[in-house]
């Protein structure tokens, strides 16, 4: 069965303190990997896709990265204003396009 | 570009009645996704629509639910009669995949979400 599992649920760091986000998945074969900020009320914003393992995107102060088992998200010298939920969510082959989602990292970043 | 278009952006009802959520997806999007994300949980979808037809509608509960999307572009997502549990965000997303489409993982792009209080 597909999933997604991300680590950990929630993140509390300090202006600056870089550190990094899981997302480990199980899939039948995967067509991407993608990578979602949610701000509360918010819908989800498209961050970064990855398609196969070894691949990397930057985006300011993030960096996502793949494996075959697990992709992180990479934070570096965060600021208050990155403080969000992020999501991870995969798309098999097979499914549609459809993703499979995680349940999100909150991560809070204190000033 | 324009985005994803959703509303109402808040809603509160009493149990039992009806409910309907609106949505314009972005300009040339074949795909349009209906989800449900409760509070501290990553979205679960509803239903999914390429063009005018249901692609997949398995985690739709059919005896409440009903969704349409006439012509190919927007659509409407019904809830009646509305249940306590039905209290989540409801999301529209798009993406431009259409039944021609071969390659890696298309990204679907979200509106901002109806928060639906059903007391």
């Amino acid at each position: 069965e597909d999933q997604v599992t991300q680590s950990p649920e929630a993140l509390r760091l300090q202006e600056g303190e870089s550190s990094s986000l899981n997302c480990s998945y199980t899939v039948s074969g995967l067509r991407g990997l993608f990578w979602y900020r949610q701000d509360p009320g918010k819908g989800p914003e498209f961050l970064f896709t990855l398609y196969s393992a070894g691949e990397e995107k930057e985006k300011e102060r993030l960096k996502a990265t793949l494996t075959k088992k697990e992709s992180f998200l990479h934070i570096t010298a965060p600021k208050p204003e990155d403080s969000a939920t992020y999501l991870c969510a995969v798309q098999a082959w097979d499914s549609n396009y459809q993703l499979i989602w995680g349940a999100g990292t909150k991560l809070i970043i204190k000033p | 570009e324009a985005g994803v278009a959703q509303s109402p952006r808040y809603k509160i009802i009493e149990k039992r009645q009806s409910v309907a959520f609106w949505c314009n997806p972005i300009s040339g999007h074949a795909t349009l996704y209906w989800y449900q994300q409760i509070l501290g949980q990553g979205p679960k979808l509803l239903i999914q629509f390429q063009n005018n037809g249901v692609v997949d509608d398995s985690q739709l509960p059919k005896d409440r639910f009903s969704a349409e999307r006439l012509k190919g572009v927007d659509s409407t997502l019904k809830i009646q009669p509305a249940k306590l549990e039905d209290s989540a965000v409801y999301l529209c997303a798009s993406s431009l995949v259409d039944s021609g489409w071969t390659g890696y993982g298309e990204t679907q792009y979200f509106g901002p979400g109806t928060r639906l209080l059903v007391l």
